[in-house]
Order: C-alpha cells, then sequence, then structure tokens
C-alpha cells in the first residue's frame, strides 16, 4: 500500500472551508484514496473516497491532482463539529479482506 | 452507523480474568473486524472475519481470540485479560459497495487493573 503524508495539525475558522492536503507520491493505479475522520472518542467515520476523478458528497469534496501524487479533503463550511482528526488512507481495491492501516492523521482544529 | 452496536461500551475487569466483548450489526455485511486504539500507535488491526465461521489474525492477535457463529456477531475474547490490553476497541463492518468502505462502531473501553 502506498504511504501518505498530513500535516500533523491544521487551523481552521468556524465557516471558512477546510482544505486539507495529503501527499501519496508513490500510489500506485489501482489505489483508491480513502478520507476518515475520527471525532474526540468516538469510532472513525468514513467520509468519501475516490480513484483520480474529483469526488463530492454530502459530508465533503475531495480533489486528487492528475498525476494523482496528492490530494485534498474539502470540507466547504467548517463547523465546530468538523474538529477531529482525519486521516488520508491509499488502498488498493479488492475481493478480500480491505485491512485498512491507519497513519497519525491531521488534528484539525475549527475556532469559532 | 450502518446498525453496528458493541457490548460493553465500558468494562473495568482485573488481570487474569477472561473478557468477551460483543460486535452486532444489522445489515448482513460478510466482513467484520475488531482493531484496538491507544495512544501513540493509532487503530491496529486484531482480527477479523470473512464470514460465519471464518476467521484471520491481523498485526496485533496475541492474546486474543475471535468467534463468529452467527453473520451479525463477531465477538472478541481475551482469555486472560493483562493491563496492556487496556484499550478502546472498535468492530467494523465493510460494505459491499465499489469502494469497500468500512464503518466502525462507537468503541469499547477496557480498563484492566
Amino acid at each position: 500500500d502506498a504511504k501518505t503524508t498530513q500535516p500533523t495539525s491544521m487551523d481552521c475558522a468556524e465557516g471558512r472551508a477546510a482544505n486539507l492536503p495529503c501527499n501519496h507520491s508513490t500510489i500506485s493505479g489501482n489505489e483508491y484514496v480513502y478520507w476518515y475522520r475520527q471525532i474526540h472518542s468516538q469510532g472513525p467515520q468514513y467520509i468519501i473516497h475516490g480513484l483520480k476523478n474529483n469526488e463530492t458528497n454530502e459530508m465533503a469534496s475531495l480533489i486528487i491532482t492528475e498525476d494523482r501524487k496528492s490530494s485534498t479533503l474539502i470540507l466547504p463550511h467548517a463547523t465546530l463539529r468538523d474538529t477531529a482528526v482525519y486521516y488520508c488512507i491509499v488502498r488498493a481495491v479488492y475481493q478480500g479482506a480491505q485491512k485498512l492501516v491507519f497513519g497519525q492523521g491531521t488534528r484539525l482544529t475549527i475556532n469559532p | 452507523d450502518a446498525g453496528i452496536t458493541q457490548s460493553p461500551r465500558h468494562k473495568v475487569t482485573e488481570t487474569g480474568t477472561p473478557v468477551t466483548l460483543r460486535c452486532h450489526q444489522t445489515e448482513n455485511h460478510r466482513y467484520m473486524y475488531w482493531y484496538r486504539q491507544d495512544p501513540g500507535h493509532g487503530l491496529r488491526l486484531i482480527h477479523y472475519s470473512y464470514g460465519v465461521k471464518d476467521t484471520d489474525k491481523g498485526e496485533v492477535s496475541d492474546g486474543y481470540s475471535v468467534s463468529r457463529s452467527k453473520t451479525e456477531d463477531f465477538l472478541l475474547t481475551l482469555e486472560s485479560a493483562t493491563s496492556s490490553q487496556t484499550s478502546v476497541y472498535f468492530c467494523a463492518i465493510r460494505t459491499s459497495g465499489k469502494a469497500y468502505e468500512q464503518y466502525f462502531g462507537p468503541g469499547t473501553r477496557l480498563t484492566v487493573t
């Protein structure tokens, strides 16, 4: 699995867009980019995933560069409840166990 | 939340006692997982299951066993709890959607004294 690099921490003002970067320069052609987050003391929460096209759902947008070596998770209007640790994971999709490896992630703090 | 519940949510037990944690899902997902989370280590996979009576080890399986006699239940057992097993335990299921994303339960906080 490709290794990912994320900033340790970030701050963002409430109501502004939060842009969380992730580098995955060794990503392979069949590997997806997944984003999860973990709000304090809760279980991790799936946010979004993508292969090469930009993706958007009700929670966030995922922008993947054309060379696929980096991506950005965008929370368009951050609220205090978006304060969490955000994990970028790169993983091939196959029929097997799909074991996820969580790194240290980015601790995002939304400030009032 | 993919219909995942964990029980108990909190437990304090003494060293050497057996402990069983339960994960229950309501949506008939084939794959289920047990993770533990400790400060400085992130989430680590203990065991997973790919069907009834089909299980396999993760990266930190020593001291743990699992069982899955029904699709909806995945049990994690600490045969003889040790203080190093004090942790927060999360259960997860894997969907059969396009990217096989995982959804996690609320967690069980276990303290071994």
